[in-house]
């Protein structure tokens, strides 16, 4: 079975600090993506990157960054983490051979105050 | 941008009855999958229906696909407690990267 674990399942964070979210997938899958889910809106994606140390921006990038320095891991950063950040993140991946289905860690709900 | 827009946006059954769900998409899509996300958790992937496909089925699940229409079905039969959760449409493109566009969901809860 595919697996894709996210670093914490809850967290709170002041504004301004830097935070780091981490998510893991242990079947070598290329593309990785990160996307924030917020009541009425649905699942709207941060960032995606489909090879190791390449990213793209999805449609709300603005106070996010990404790193992808292995294969298996992702990490969305927020450089100064404000109170419209606080959300639910979702980290998923998918393999070229596995057509579009995504596989999605658990989440991480982070709220900043 | 939101691909995808569920409807209705939220349903109420009992257990044993059939819910259905729609969803509707602007653009020239290569597939169409719905997820399931329980309360609080990440998404599973259910089903996955191709753009040169009609229907599929999958257990309790019937998905069916009017590309004329640009709109898509859930039906899941014979509902269970268990079944409780949103269920989310996600449409890909041939040019997307393996991208989803999702939609807001319709939020589905099954009562004994």
């Amino acid at each position: 079975d595919v697996k894709v674990t996210q670093s914490s399942r809850y967290l709170v964070k002041r504004t301004g600090e830097k935070v780091f979210l981490e998510c893991v997938q242990d079947m070598d899958h290329e593309n990785m993506f990160w996307y924030r889910q917020d009541p009425g809106l649905g699942l709207r994606l941060i960032y995606f990157s489909y090879d190791v140390k390449m990213k793209e921006k999805g449609d709300i990038p603005e106070g996010y960054s990404v790193s992808r320095e292995k294969k298996e891991r992702f990490s969305l950063i927020l450089e100064s983490a404000s109170t419209n950040q606080t959300s639910m993140y979702l980290c998923a991946s998918t393999g070229l051979e596995g057509g579009d289905t995504q596989y999605f860690g658990p989440g991480t709900r982070l709220t900043v105050l | 941008s939101q691909q995808g827009e569920e409807d209705p946006q939220a349903l109420s059954i009992q257990e044993g009855e059939n819910a259905t769900m729609n969803c509707s998409y602007k653009t020239s899509i290569n597939n169409l999958q719905w997820y399931r996300q329980n309360s609080g958790r990440g998404l599973v992937h259910l089903i996955l229906i191709r753009s040169n496909e009609r229907e599929k089925h999958s257990g309790r699940l019937r998905v069916t696909l009017d590309t004329s229409k640009k709109s898509s079905s859930l039906l899941i039969t014979a509902s269970r407690a268990a079944d409780t959760a949103s269920y989310f449409c996600a449409t890909g493109t041939l040019s997307s990267w393996g991208k989803l566009q999702f939609g807001a969901g319709t939020q589905v809860v099954v009562t004994p």
